[in-house]
């Protein structure tokens, strides 16, 4: 079955407590991103990949890291999480960034 | 920044009712992709519409396009009480050689039974 896989999908952290949010896609898809979606503000791009070691900023990437070393994963870190960051993020994926792109099921992060 | 902007916000309508969100966006696009999101879900691809395309229909839906004053709608005919979610736009931006897409806030649709 074709499907973008997050973990954790949900998670309660202290601020500055590094963590990392996998994502993971087998569909073979070129181009992969990060989303974060808070109530009012729709999705906004944090960062995107479009091809292996290819990674580059969306709208709002401050006090996030991405890496893109291998085609079907794409992990977003959050070095010294803050209670900003607290939000629903997604993962996506597709053939190219203005293609359908396929949403992983999100994941809840809590930043106390 | 905001691309495409959803109107309205929110849409309650009765069970078999047509349902229609509007999309407004700013630039110039190669094409307008509507997406729904169930509650707390990722969000799934509804239908993708060219920007030399007018009309698009996909089952219960139908999109329209007007380049000209760059708004897009979504028609849901007959809409029932799985069709309750939020439904968004996303637009590229032409002149934006990242292919990026850029979403709205969405349109909160409930069916009543």
């Amino acid at each position: 079955e074709a499907q973008v896989t997050q973990n954790p999908r949900y998670l309660i952290t202290v601020t500055g407590k590094k963590l990392t949010v996998t994502c993971s896609q087998n569909m073979n898809h070129e181009y992969m991103s990060w989303y974060r979606q808070d109530p009012g503000l729709g999705l906004r791009q944090i960062y995107y990949s479009m091809n292996v070691e290819v990674t580059d900023k969306g709208d709002v990437p401050e006090g996030y890291k991405v890496s893109r070393k291998e085609k079907r994963n794409f992990p977003l870190i959050l070095e010294s999480p803050s209670p900003n960051q607290t939000s629903l993020y997604f993962c996506a994926s597709s053939d190219r960034g203005d293609q359908p792109q396929h949403f992983g099921d999100g994941t809840r992060l809590s930043i106390l | 920044s905001q691309q495409g902007e959803e109107d309205p916000q929110a849409l309650s309508i009765q069970e078999g009712e047509n349902a229609t969100m509007n999309c407004s966006y700013k630039t110039s696009i190669n094409n307008l992709q509507w997406y729904r999101q169930n509650s707390g879900r990722g969000l799934v691809h509804l239908i993708l519409i060219r920007s030399n395309e007018r009309e698009k229909h996909s089952g219960r839906l139908r999109v329209t396009l007007d380049t000209s004053k760059k708004s897009s709608s979504l028609l849901i005919t007959a809409s029932r009480a799985a069709d309750t979610a939020s439904y968004f736009c996303a637009t590229d931006d032409r002149m934006d050689s990242s292919y990026k897409l850029i979403f709205g806030s969405g349109t909160r649709l409930l069916v009543r039974p």
